[in-house]
């Protein structure tokens, strides 16, 4: 089955400063990766997704770009704020029929 | 916006009591899930569903029964529950497999 490792549990940070959140993943066919945000008392929602190897996709200011000769789908963002204090997760899909969330990396942003 | 609608939101329930944990979406999407969240394990699977009258399997099945009446139906059954359940349940539907995936408000589920 697939399989998800998120590195950081919490990253804490200035507002302002750039952030990278790492995500390698384990499949049995090529995936779909995903990345989910969860703010406070909330539901997740998707973030952004990608199958295209070394393509870089974006929303809302956050980019990540898969490549799947290192099997990494690590999230960017240049200039965090406030509002992107949140849990977030990575998700890879191969088999087509569902998602595996990794643990989750809580991003805390400090005035 | 996909709606996915889950009650109640809040339950509290006795060791060994019976639940059921509801869930309905009106996106006419084929999947729905049932996951759990807790903190330091992140969002895990319990049971997911094809379609009405089909059921697999997640990855934390043991304690649960689900069971999709129709396409749009998708019920969580505790029948002995456990204060290792007491958790935050979340519904969730897709189109496909590999499509995004819409959550519902989550249940928040204590077992004392």
């Amino acid at each position: 089955g697939d399989s998800v490792t998120q590195t950081e549990g919490l990253v804490t940070l200035t507002k302002g400063l750039p952030v990278m959140l790492n995500c390698t993943y384990q499949t049995t066919y090529s995936p779909f990766l995903f990345w989910y945000v969860q703010h406070l008392n909330e539901a997740p929602k998707l973030l952004l997704k990608s199958s295209t190897d070394n393509k870089r996709t974006e929303h809302q200011g956050f980019y990540a770009t898969l490549h799947k000769s290192s099997s990494s789908f690590h999230l960017q963002k240049s200039s965090v704020q406030l509002s992107d204090s949140a849990l977030y997760f990575c998700a890879p899909n191969s088999a087509g029929n569902k998602l595996t969330f990794g643990i989750g990396t809580r991003v805390l942003v400090r005035p | 916006e996909a709606a996915v609608t889950q009650s109640p939101r809040n339950k509290v329930t006795v060791t060994g009591g019976n639940v059921t944990l509801s869930c309905r979406q009106t996106n006419s999407h084929n999947y729905m899930y049932w996951y759990r969240q807790d903190t330091g394990h992140g969002l895990r699977l319990i049971h997911y569903s094809y379609g009405a009258g089909n059921l697999q399997i997640g990855d934390v099945p043991d304690g649960y029964k689900a069971t999709r009446t129709t396409q749009e139906d998708f019920f969580l059954l505790l029948e002995l529950a456990s204060p290792s359940q007491t958790s935050l349940y979340f519904c969730a539907s897709s189109v496909r497999g590999d499509t995004e995936v819409f959550f519902g408000k989550g249940t928040r589920l204590t077992v004392v």
